[in-house]
C-alpha cells in the first residue's frame, strides 16, 4: 500500500487565486513528519513547509499554509494568491518515527503538477 | 553560504559501465542521503549516510553502493549500468541525524543519467 497518496496528477488554478493540493499518508506510528516539497523544471528539490505529528496548529509559511487533519491522515498545501513562478510539480513527503525508532529516509508520493494561467 | 552542489549534472553513458556521482553537502550539514526520482517509480530512497557510516539503505540491488568522507562530501557509484537506471539522482543534505522526524533536508540539483 503507498505510504503517501497524491491523487491530484495535475491541476490548473488562475494566477492570484487559492489553491489546495491534496495528500492523504498512512503510518502507524504515532511520532512521524510531513514535508511538503516543489521542484520546478530545473529539477532541484525546494523545500516548503513541515507538519510534525504533534504539532497542534496548522504550519504556515508565507503564502503557503498546511491544512493537517490526523484523524483522517490528510497533509493538504493550500497556496494563495498563486504566482506565475509557482508552476511545478509539487510532493508531500513524509518521514516515520524519531530518534531510534525511525530509518530516516524520506517517503515521497507520487507529486502533482501545478499550472498556473496568467 | 552555498547550496547542495551535484557533479555532474549531466552524464551519458552506456549499458555496462560503472559511474560515480559527486555530492558536496551544506558546510556544516553531517548527513547525505541519495534519491533516485524516475517517471515511472517516483522518487526512492537509496542511502543516507551520516558521520561516514551508512546508516539506512533502500531498497536497491548491490549495484548501487556509495560512501562519505570526513568533510562529509558523498559519492554513490553504480555498477554495470542499466537501462533502467536512467533517472534524475539527487542528493540531500541536513545539518543532523535524519532520524529526527523534523530535520529538514536541503536537496542539490540532482544528476541527471541517461544510458544508452
Amino acid at each position: 500500500a503507498q505510504k503517501i497518496t497524491q491523487t491530484q496528477p495535475g491541476m490548473f488554478v488562475q494566477e492570484k487565486e487559492a489553491v489546495t493540493l491534496d495528500c492523504t499518508y498512512d503510518t502507524s506510528d504515532q511520532s512521524y513528519g510531513l514535508f511538503w516539497y516543489k521542484q520546478p523544471s530545473s529539477g532541484e528539490m525546494i523545500f516548503l513547509i513541515y507538519q510534525g505529528s504533534y504539532d497542534e496548529q496548522n504550519a504556515t509559511e508565507g503564502r503557503y499554509s498546511l491544512n493537517f487533519q490526523k484523524a483522517r491522515k490528510s497533509a493538504n498545501l493550500v497556496i494563495s494568491a498563486s504566482q506565475l513562478g509557482d508552476s511545478a510539480m509539487y510532493f508531500c513527503a513524509m518521514r516515520e518515527g524519531q530518534g531510534g525508532g525511525s530509518q530516516g529516509n524520506l517517503i515521497f508520493g507520487k507529486g502533482t503538477k501545478l499550472s498556473v494561467k496568467p | 553560504k552555498a547550496g547542495v552542489t551535484q557533479t555532474p549534472r549531466y552524464l551519458i553513458k552506456t549499458r555496462g559501465q560503472q559511474v560515480t556521482l559527486s555530492c558536496s553537502p551544506i558546510s556544516g550539514h553531517r548527513s547525505v542521503s541519495w534519491y533516485q526520482q524516475t517517471p515511472g517509480q517516483g522518487l526512492q530512497f537509496l542511502f543516507e549516510y551520516f558521520s561516514e557510516t551508512q546508516r539506512n539503505k533502500g531498497n536497491f540491488p548491490g549495484r548501487f553502493s556509495g560512501r562519505q568522507f570526513s568533510n562529509s562530501r558523498s559519492e554513490m557509484n553504480v555498477s554495470t549500468l542499466e537501462l533502467g537506471d536512467s533517472a534524475l539522482y539527487l542528493c540531500a543534505s541536513s545539518l543532523a541525524d535524519a532520524r529526527w522526524s523534523y530535520n529538514e533536508q536541503f536537496f542539490g540539483p540532482g544528476t541527471r543519467l541517461t544510458v544508452l
